[in-house]
């Protein structure tokens, strides 16, 4: 197994444009976090899967924040006319979790790197 | 809600042992989790407490208590490789899960 993995590991836009980030988490790992983390700061939730269903999204999370896990394997994040603030790195990980208990160690991607101009 | 202080920053010299605290205000409380992250990395995790009391996991120990709403990781024979950031993060109540992080201590080891 080859871990987490993210593509791409770098994204510069301007303001205004769509961005789509892919995670790959490990193959036998049912849970998938993401999380949007800036400098000097912890990881901030976004959101969750469950295998494929989404199961819950921050509050901080707004309208054009959209993620999908089709088929409960690699999932996406895209960022809808994306606005300076959004520059940060975006963070994946999985877990195997058995039924609902809790998530306390994940494994993470590398990383995407967004800056938006 | 949830809410998970660190210390900012921490100074210790090779070959010591450092504490790093977490204190935390959460809805629900199920344990603690620390991670560490080296600059440019990705978080890595390092233990886990579900009960009181101290986890033992080679150089690093990491400790709980409940009722003081308080944790800590303990590192021992400091390397400089050590040097990096420490995250505490807890699981959210109920049966949907939020982990959140804390606010990180960044630890730096001097020779």
């Amino acid at each position: 197994d080859t871990g987490v993995s993210q593509d791409p590991r770098h994204k510069i836009t301007k303001r205004g444009q769509n961005v789509t980030f892919r995670c790959d988490p490990i193959s036998e790992h049912n849970r998938l976090y993401w999380y949007r983390q800036t400098l000097g700061q912890g990881p901030e939730f976004l959101t969750y899967f469950q295998n494929e269903a989404q199961l819950e999204k921050s509050r901080l999370l707004s309208d054009r924040f959209s993620a999908e896990r089709p088929k409960g394997s690699f999932s996406t994040l895209e960022i809808q006319r994306t606005e300076q603030g959004d520059s940060a790195m975006y963070l994946c990980a999985s877990s195997l979790i058995v039924g609902l208990a809790f998530g306390y160690e994940q494994y993470f991607g590398p990383g995407t790197r967004l800056t938006v101009t | 809600g949830q809410s998970l202080e660190q210390p900012s920053e921490v100074t210790a010299v090779e070959g010591a042992i450092v504490q790093i605290n977490c204190t935390y205000q959460t809805s629900g409380f199920y344990g603690l989790s620390w991670y560490q992250q080296h600059d440019g990395g990705a978080p890595t995790f390092l233990s886990y407490n579900a009960l009181d009391g101290l986890e033992e996991t080679g150089r690093f120990s990491s400790f709980l208590s409940r009722s003081d709403s308080y944790g800590y990781l303990l590192l021992q024979e400091l390397q400089m490789k050590d040097s990096a950031s420490y995250f505490c993060a807890a699981p959210g109540s109920g049966g949907y899960q939020k982990v959140t992080f804390g606010t990180g201590t960044k630890l730096q080891v001097i020779p």
